[in-house]
């Protein structure tokens, strides 16, 4: 079946480091990737997605490539912002697209 | 506003009292999906629909009951709770084949907790 695994938490950065939160997937056929965000108290956002190999996505300053060579999904911002801490998740659609598969969520903090 | 509404908010119950936790989205959309976050697992699928009367089994569907009557609404039904259920629900949509482009909208969550 298809699985998602992300590097675990919680990342700890200063205010303006460079983020890195690693995703890697397993899946069959040529699944659609997402990154989701879950800000304290609340429910899930989207944040970005790509929807075949190489694509890259972007929002609010982050980006992920979809690269099938590696099965990564890499999330990355080049500056982040106190406002950025919250729980990011890696997650894959399958084909039929009634199914999310998502990784374990790794928490970001970010101090002033 | 274009969102997916769950009910309630937080939840606390005893082993055994059924319960149901309603979803209701105002976009139209054919799929909808249930999910638990558990600490350290993410999210995993309870049940899914793709439509009216059209309901199928996710990964943890043991100990819940789902139905899909009205193309808005999809109620999440515990007819014996038990502790280990005690989670974070969400309900998400998505429009059919959309899912690729949009990805699926979820709810704020509902976090239960079975005594």
């Amino acid at each position: 079946g298809n699985s998602v695994t992300q590097m675990e938490g919680p990342v700890t950065l200063s205010e303006e480091a460079f983020l890195t939160i690693n995703c890697t997937y397993t899946a069959t056929g040529y699944p659609s990737l997402f990154w989701y965000v879950q800000y304290p108290g609340e429910g899930l956002q989207l944040l970005l997605k790509a929807t075949k190999a190489d694509d890259k996505g972007s929002n609010k300053g982050f980006e992920a490539t979809y690269r099938k060579e590696t099965t990564s999904f890499h999330l990355e911002k080049g500056s982040v912002q106190v406002s950025d801490s919250a729980v990011y998740f890696c997650a894959l659609l399958n084909n039929a697209g009634n199914m999310l598969t998502f990784g374990g969520g790794t928490r970001l903090m970010v101090k002033p | 506003e274009a969102q997916v509404t769950q009910n309630p908010r937080y939840l606390i119950t005893v082993t055994g009292k059924k319960l149901t936790v309603t979803c209701s989205q105002n976009m139209n959309h054919e799929y909808m999906s249930w999910y638990r976050q558990d600490p350290g697992l993410g999210l995993r699928q309870i049940y899914y629909s793709m439509n009216v009367e059209v309901t199928d089994k996710g990964d943890v569907p043991e100990g819940y009951k789902v139905s899909r009557k009205e193309k808005r609404n999809f109620p999440l039904i515990l007819e014996s709770p038990s502790p280990n259920q005690t989670s974070l629900y969400f309900c998400a949509s998505s429009p059919a084949g959309g899912g690729r482009n949009y990805g699926y909208t979820f709810g704020s969550g509902t976090r239960l907790t079975v005594v």
